[in-house]
């Protein structure tokens, strides 16, 4: 079974500095897909960035940023320029492929999340 | 677009009460998920519903049940409730028209459940 590891469950920066936050996972598929999720306090959770396994180009999403290692089963988040609107609790989470063979299949495994918070 | 909505948004009940949950996807998305979202256990995937078959279930004892409409519209579904149930639950839907597709997963609001 694939598991998603988020090792810090919090992390605080300056408004307009860069904060990177960490995931790792477990797999032994070769293709899947990685998202982080945001969900901030009392509101409903929102896709922030994804990545494809076999997409070597990390993706972005204006300030949002990954760095994807798939050797070292890595996927961190980079903010740059963080926001006060950017504090919420963010959800490392992977999604198997090989369901994608059965139509509808969209099953997420979450990492435990991490809580940014923005310090004006 | 209506997003996703889900009903009612909190519900007090008591052990050994059952409840029923429900969630409209966004409009013309065929796929719904269930989450439970706990402090403890963070979120744990439920089941997964794609034109009213169940296509993937998680390590959830029997008690927890779901299905889906015709219309794409999902119920859950959980009998002699715990203490240890008292969470939130969300849903998401998606498109899910293709096998090997990154559809996104539009989350719901959840629905909070305290059980006392």
């Amino acid at each position: 079974a694939q598991t998603v590891t988020q090792s810090q469950p919090e992390m605080s920066v300056q408004e307009a500095e860069t904060v990177t936050l960490s995931c790792t996972y477990d797999t032994s598929e070769s293709d899947y897909y990685l998202f982080w999720y945001k969900q901030p306090p009392s509101r409903q959770m929102i896709l922030v960035i994804r990545q494809e396994a076999y997409k070597q180009q990390n993706a972005t999403e204006n300030r949002f940023s990954v760095n994807f290692q798939k050797a070292a089963k890595s996927f961190s988040l980079k903010i740059s320029d963080s926001q006060l609107g950017d504090a919420a609790m963010y959800f490392c989470a992977y999604r198997s492929s090989g369901f994608s063979k059965i139509q509808g299949a969209q099953k997420l495994v979450f990492g435990q999340g991490t809580r940014l918070t923005i310090n004006p | 677009k209506a997003g996703v909505t889900q009903t009612p948004r909190y519900l007090i009940k008591t052990r050994g009460q059952q409840v029923t949950l429900s969630c409209s996807p966004i409009s013309g998305h065929r796929s719904v998920s269930w989450y439970q979202q706990t402090p403890g256990q963070g979120l744990q995937f439920l089941f997964e519903y794609f034109s009213e078959t169940q296509r993937n279930k998680g390590n959830f004892p029997g008690r927890f049940s779901g299905r889906q409409f015709s219309n794409s519209r999902s119920e859950m579904n959980v009998s002699t409730l715990e203490l240890g149930d008292s969470a939130l639950y969300l849903c998401a839907s998606s498109l899910a028209w293709t096998s090997g597709t990154t559809e996104t997963q539009y989350f719901g609001p959840g629905t909070r459940l305290l059980v006392l």
